[in-house]
């Protein structure tokens, strides 16, 4: 039972324009969403986190959107750059901070020049 | 970013060894995490550390094991290698306050 889902496998944009990542959550007990960016041959890094007190965070170019009622994530990403071309990955948790985090299965960002 | 490091970093076996790896943290964080990644099912929880010697199982725990005598380290254990357990194992850390910070990982091929 997937509780973390991210139904697109890859997505690919064109440079400057924008990348939507969307995730979404079967459990309602999350109430602390996170994004993870994952480059080839490295760990994942963390790029952005929202508690489920609000609805949008913003770092830079990166803004994460929070809806609890449809229980909908997503992170748009303006705009887009080809450094951005990783592996995306959506995590949760159910305890206000990372103690225990549940993740997607990974969305495969390509920015095309 | 924590310092977090990972030996080995790459490792060939051959089933039915023993295989033990090691991930090491200078950032004092009490929580340790194992993590497997596989291509279609994304990072999945192996075991987890909530201090020295407090360890519990994860997602997938089925055929290893875990062990933290110190808060710097937490290793896994494949107690008898399998080729399922081919795959790509990270380490995490956690103050359990904000982010899980990850190590490089260890690729880890089961023949």
């Amino acid at each position: 039972d997937q509780q973390v889902k991210q139904n697109s496998p890859s997505l690919s944009v064109q440079e400057g324009r924008i990348s939507i990542l969307n995730c979404d959550y079967t459990n309602s007990m999350f109430d602390y969403f996170l994004w993870y960016k994952k480059y080839p041959a490295e760990g994942p890094t963390f790029l952005i986190s929202i508690s489920s007190i609000k609805d949008k965070n913003e770092d830079g170019r990166f803004t994460v959107f929070l809806n609890k009622s449809a229980k909908h994530l997503s992170l748009h990403i303006v705009p887009s750059q080809p450094g951005d071309s990783a592996v995306y990955f959506c995590a949760a948790s159910a305890q206000g901070g990372s103690e225990k985090l549940v993740f997607g299965k990974g969305t495969k960002l390509t920015v095309n020049p | 970013d924590a310092g977090i490091t990972q030996s080995p970093r790459h490792k060939v076996t051959e089933t039915g060894t023993p295989v033990t790896l090691r991930c090491h943290q200078t950032e004092n964080h009490r929580y340790m995490y194992w993590y497997r990644q596989d291509p279609g099912h994304g990072l999945r929880l192996i075991h987890y550390s909530y201090g020295v010697k407090d360890t519990d199982k994860g997602e997938v725990s089925d055929g290893y094991s875990v062990s933290r005598s110190k808060t710097e380290d937490f290793l896994l254990t494949l107690e008898s290698a399998t080729s399922s357990q081919t795959s790509v194992y990270f380490c995490a850390t956690a103050s359990g306050l904000n982010e899980q910070f990850f190590g490089p990982g260890t690729r880890l091929t089961v023949l």
